[in-house]
Protein backbone atom coordinates (compact mmCIF):
# COMPACT_ATOMS: atom_id res chain seq x y z
CA UNK A 1 0.00 0.00 0.00
CA UNK A 2 1.47 3.50 -0.91
CA UNK A 3 -0.70 4.69 2.27
CA UNK A 4 -1.75 8.49 1.89
CA UNK A 5 -0.13 10.81 -0.91
CA UNK A 6 -0.30 14.28 -1.43
CA UNK A 7 0.58 16.38 -4.47
CA UNK A 8 2.74 18.39 -5.27
CA UNK A 9 5.06 18.53 -2.34
CA UNK A 10 5.83 22.37 -3.07
CA UNK A 11 3.70 25.02 -4.50
CA UNK A 12 4.13 28.98 -4.98
CA UNK A 13 1.23 30.56 -5.49
CA UNK A 14 0.61 33.97 -6.18
CA UNK A 15 -2.21 36.37 -4.64
CA UNK A 16 -5.72 35.59 -6.27
CA UNK A 17 -4.53 32.75 -7.57
CA UNK A 18 -6.26 29.17 -7.02
CA UNK A 19 -5.11 25.71 -6.84
CA UNK A 20 -6.03 22.20 -5.80
CA UNK A 21 -3.91 20.35 -3.44
CA UNK A 22 -4.56 16.60 -4.16
CA UNK A 23 -4.96 13.86 -1.12
CA UNK A 24 -5.32 10.12 -2.19
CA UNK A 25 -5.55 6.46 0.25
CA UNK A 26 -5.22 3.28 -0.94
CA UNK A 27 -6.59 2.01 2.38
CA UNK A 28 -10.09 2.41 1.97
CA UNK A 29 -10.63 4.35 4.73
CA UNK A 30 -13.88 6.31 5.27
CA UNK A 31 -12.72 9.25 7.38
CA UNK A 32 -10.65 11.80 5.22
CA UNK A 33 -9.43 15.01 6.53
CA UNK A 34 -6.96 18.13 6.14
CA UNK A 35 -5.18 20.23 8.28
CA UNK A 36 -2.76 22.80 8.42
CA UNK A 37 0.67 23.12 10.26
CA UNK A 38 1.61 27.11 11.33
CA UNK A 39 4.78 27.13 13.79
CA UNK A 40 3.95 27.15 17.40
CA UNK A 41 0.02 26.15 16.78
CA UNK A 42 0.23 22.25 16.20
CA UNK A 43 -2.17 21.12 14.11
CA UNK A 44 -5.51 22.67 12.98
CA UNK A 45 -8.69 21.10 11.31
CA UNK A 46 -9.47 22.70 7.85
CA UNK A 47 -12.17 20.36 6.42
CA UNK A 48 -13.41 16.25 6.57
CA UNK A 49 -14.94 13.85 5.21
CA UNK A 50 -16.75 10.50 7.30
CA UNK A 51 -17.15 9.00 3.42
CA UNK A 52 -18.07 9.82 0.16
CA UNK A 53 -20.10 12.57 -0.40
CA UNK A 54 -19.82 13.78 2.56
CA UNK A 55 -18.09 16.70 4.15
CA UNK A 56 -18.22 19.19 6.73
CA UNK A 57 -15.95 22.04 8.05
CA UNK A 58 -13.22 21.90 10.76
CA UNK A 59 -11.94 24.82 12.95
CA UNK A 60 -10.29 26.49 9.90
CA UNK A 61 -12.01 26.29 6.83
CA UNK A 62 -12.32 29.88 5.41
CA UNK A 63 -10.84 30.02 2.30
CA UNK A 64 -11.13 26.64 1.24
CA UNK A 65 -13.28 23.89 -0.36
CA UNK A 66 -13.38 20.44 -0.66
CA UNK A 67 -15.01 17.70 -2.22
CA UNK A 68 -15.30 14.02 -2.03
CA UNK A 69 -16.71 11.85 -4.73
CA UNK A 70 -14.76 8.61 -4.42
CA UNK A 71 -13.40 6.96 -1.11
CA UNK A 72 -9.89 7.15 -2.63
CA UNK A 73 -9.56 11.02 -2.95
CA UNK A 74 -10.04 14.07 -1.08
CA UNK A 75 -9.01 17.06 -2.88
CA UNK A 76 -8.39 20.77 -1.21
CA UNK A 77 -9.18 23.96 -3.17
CA UNK A 78 -8.11 27.27 -2.15
CA UNK A 79 -10.28 29.18 -3.96
CA UNK A 80 -8.24 32.80 -4.07
CA UNK A 81 -4.80 32.29 -2.62
CA UNK A 82 -4.25 35.09 0.50
CA UNK A 83 -0.12 35.17 2.33
CA UNK A 84 -2.75 33.88 5.01
CA UNK A 85 -2.75 30.54 3.89
CA UNK A 86 0.98 30.03 3.77
CA UNK A 87 1.48 26.59 5.53
CA UNK A 88 1.92 23.22 5.48
CA UNK A 89 -0.83 21.08 4.53
CA UNK A 90 -1.44 17.84 5.33
CA UNK A 91 -3.94 15.41 4.50
CA UNK A 92 -4.97 12.00 6.70
CA UNK A 93 -7.20 8.89 6.40
CA UNK A 94 -8.60 6.60 9.21
CA UNK A 95 -11.39 3.68 9.49
CA UNK A 96 -14.22 4.74 11.06
CA UNK A 97 -14.15 1.74 13.21
CA UNK A 98 -10.84 0.08 14.64
CA UNK A 99 -7.31 1.21 15.24
CA UNK A 100 -9.03 5.18 15.37
CA UNK A 101 -5.40 6.39 15.27
CA UNK A 102 -4.91 8.54 11.49
CA UNK A 103 -2.88 8.20 9.24
CA UNK A 104 -0.71 10.97 7.56
CA UNK A 105 0.71 12.14 4.48
CA UNK A 106 3.88 13.78 3.26
CA UNK A 107 2.44 17.53 3.57
CA UNK A 108 2.09 20.03 0.80
CA UNK A 109 4.48 23.19 2.24
CA UNK A 110 2.72 26.27 0.35
CA UNK A 111 4.43 29.40 0.02
CA UNK A 112 1.68 32.69 -0.81
CA UNK A 113 3.28 35.48 -2.20
CA UNK B 1 -13.51 24.83 25.04
CA UNK B 2 -11.91 21.77 24.24
CA UNK B 3 -8.42 22.02 23.92
CA UNK B 4 -4.44 20.44 24.60
CA UNK B 5 -1.65 22.23 26.24
CA UNK B 6 2.11 21.07 25.73
CA UNK B 7 4.08 23.43 28.42
CA UNK B 8 7.50 23.38 26.96
CA UNK B 9 8.14 24.16 23.67
CA UNK B 10 11.20 22.27 23.58
CA UNK B 11 12.69 19.44 25.55
CA UNK B 12 16.57 18.88 25.92
CA UNK B 13 18.09 15.67 27.43
CA UNK B 14 21.54 14.19 27.14
CA UNK B 15 21.34 10.74 25.39
CA UNK B 16 20.44 7.98 27.58
CA UNK B 17 18.93 9.82 30.26
CA UNK B 18 15.25 9.32 30.41
CA UNK B 19 12.73 11.98 29.34
CA UNK B 20 9.29 13.06 29.55
CA UNK B 21 7.25 15.30 27.29
CA UNK B 22 4.58 16.68 28.94
CA UNK B 23 0.35 17.03 27.80
CA UNK B 24 -2.22 18.36 29.19
CA UNK B 25 -5.74 18.59 27.85
CA UNK B 26 -8.90 19.61 28.71
CA UNK B 27 -11.71 17.59 26.30
CA UNK B 28 -15.28 16.65 27.84
CA UNK B 29 -15.25 12.65 29.39
CA UNK B 30 -13.00 10.31 28.42
CA UNK B 31 -11.02 11.14 25.36
CA UNK B 32 -8.91 8.91 23.16
CA UNK B 33 -5.09 10.27 23.42
CA UNK B 34 -2.76 10.16 21.10
CA UNK B 35 1.08 11.16 20.46
CA UNK B 36 2.53 11.43 17.05
CA UNK B 37 5.80 12.20 15.78
CA UNK B 38 7.06 14.40 13.14
CA UNK B 39 10.87 14.09 11.88
CA UNK B 40 11.71 17.55 9.62
CA UNK B 41 10.23 17.85 6.50
CA UNK B 42 8.11 15.00 7.01
CA UNK B 43 4.46 13.69 7.78
CA UNK B 44 3.21 12.82 11.18
CA UNK B 45 3.88 9.11 12.48
CA UNK B 46 1.64 7.72 15.14
CA UNK B 47 3.68 6.98 17.87
CA UNK B 48 0.72 5.46 20.38
CA UNK B 49 -2.59 5.94 21.83
CA UNK B 50 -5.03 5.35 24.85
CA UNK B 51 -8.23 4.08 24.49
CA UNK B 52 -9.00 2.05 27.74
CA UNK B 53 -7.59 -0.19 30.30
CA UNK B 54 -4.14 0.11 31.45
CA UNK B 55 -3.00 3.81 32.19
CA UNK B 56 0.69 2.32 30.87
CA UNK B 57 0.53 2.63 26.95
CA UNK B 58 3.63 1.31 25.14
CA UNK B 59 4.26 2.61 22.06
CA UNK B 60 6.63 2.47 19.02
CA UNK B 61 10.54 2.92 19.50
CA UNK B 62 10.65 2.34 22.91
CA UNK B 63 8.40 4.92 23.79
CA UNK B 64 5.30 4.90 26.58
CA UNK B 65 2.74 7.14 27.59
CA UNK B 66 1.01 7.46 31.51
CA UNK B 67 -2.69 8.31 31.40
CA UNK B 68 -3.81 10.00 34.67
CA UNK B 69 -7.25 10.87 34.90
CA UNK B 70 -7.49 13.16 37.40
CA UNK B 71 -4.84 14.92 36.59
CA UNK B 72 -6.07 15.02 32.29
CA UNK B 73 -2.37 14.47 31.50
CA UNK B 74 -0.78 12.34 29.25
CA UNK B 75 3.07 12.44 29.09
CA UNK B 76 4.52 10.98 27.27
CA UNK B 77 8.30 9.37 28.33
CA UNK B 78 11.29 7.22 27.28
CA UNK B 79 13.62 5.20 29.48
CA UNK B 80 16.54 6.29 27.60
CA UNK B 81 16.87 8.91 24.96
CA UNK B 82 18.69 8.58 21.94
CA UNK B 83 19.78 11.31 19.43
CA UNK B 84 17.57 9.67 16.56
CA UNK B 85 14.83 10.57 19.11
CA UNK B 86 15.03 14.35 18.41
CA UNK B 87 12.04 15.16 16.72
CA UNK B 88 8.83 17.39 17.05
CA UNK B 89 6.32 15.64 19.58
CA UNK B 90 2.58 16.36 19.10
CA UNK B 91 -0.12 15.55 21.56
CA UNK B 92 -4.03 14.83 20.28
CA UNK B 93 -6.93 13.75 21.57
CA UNK B 94 -10.62 12.90 20.05
CA UNK B 95 -13.90 13.15 22.03
CA UNK B 96 -15.74 10.03 22.23
CA UNK B 97 -18.45 11.71 21.24
CA UNK B 98 -17.23 12.96 18.16
CA UNK B 99 -18.37 9.12 16.85
CA UNK B 100 -17.41 8.48 13.32
CA UNK B 101 -15.93 12.09 12.53
CA UNK B 102 -13.05 11.19 14.30
CA UNK B 103 -11.82 14.59 14.51
CA UNK B 104 -8.41 15.12 16.55
CA UNK B 105 -7.68 18.12 18.73
CA UNK B 106 -3.66 19.43 18.55
CA UNK B 107 -1.33 20.33 21.11
CA UNK B 108 1.02 23.30 19.80
CA UNK B 109 4.04 20.50 19.43
CA UNK B 110 6.99 19.94 21.64
CA UNK B 111 10.26 19.99 19.99
CA UNK B 112 12.58 17.18 21.63
CA UNK B 113 16.48 17.89 21.28
CA UNK B 114 18.55 14.75 22.36
CA UNK B 115 22.37 15.79 22.80
CA UNK B 116 24.90 13.24 22.79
Amino acid sequence: NAGVTQTPKFQVLKTGQSMTLQCAQDMNHEYMSWYRQDPGMGLRLIHYSVGAGITDQGEVPNGYNVSRSTTEDFPLRLLSAAPSQTSVYFCASTPVTGGYEQYFGPGTRLTVT
Amino acid sequence: AQSVAQPEDQVNVAEGNPLTVKCTYSVSGNPYLFWYVQYPNRGLQFLLKYITGDNLVKGSYGFEAEFNKSQTSFHLKKPSALVSDSALYFCAVRERSSGNTGKLIFGQGTTLQVKP
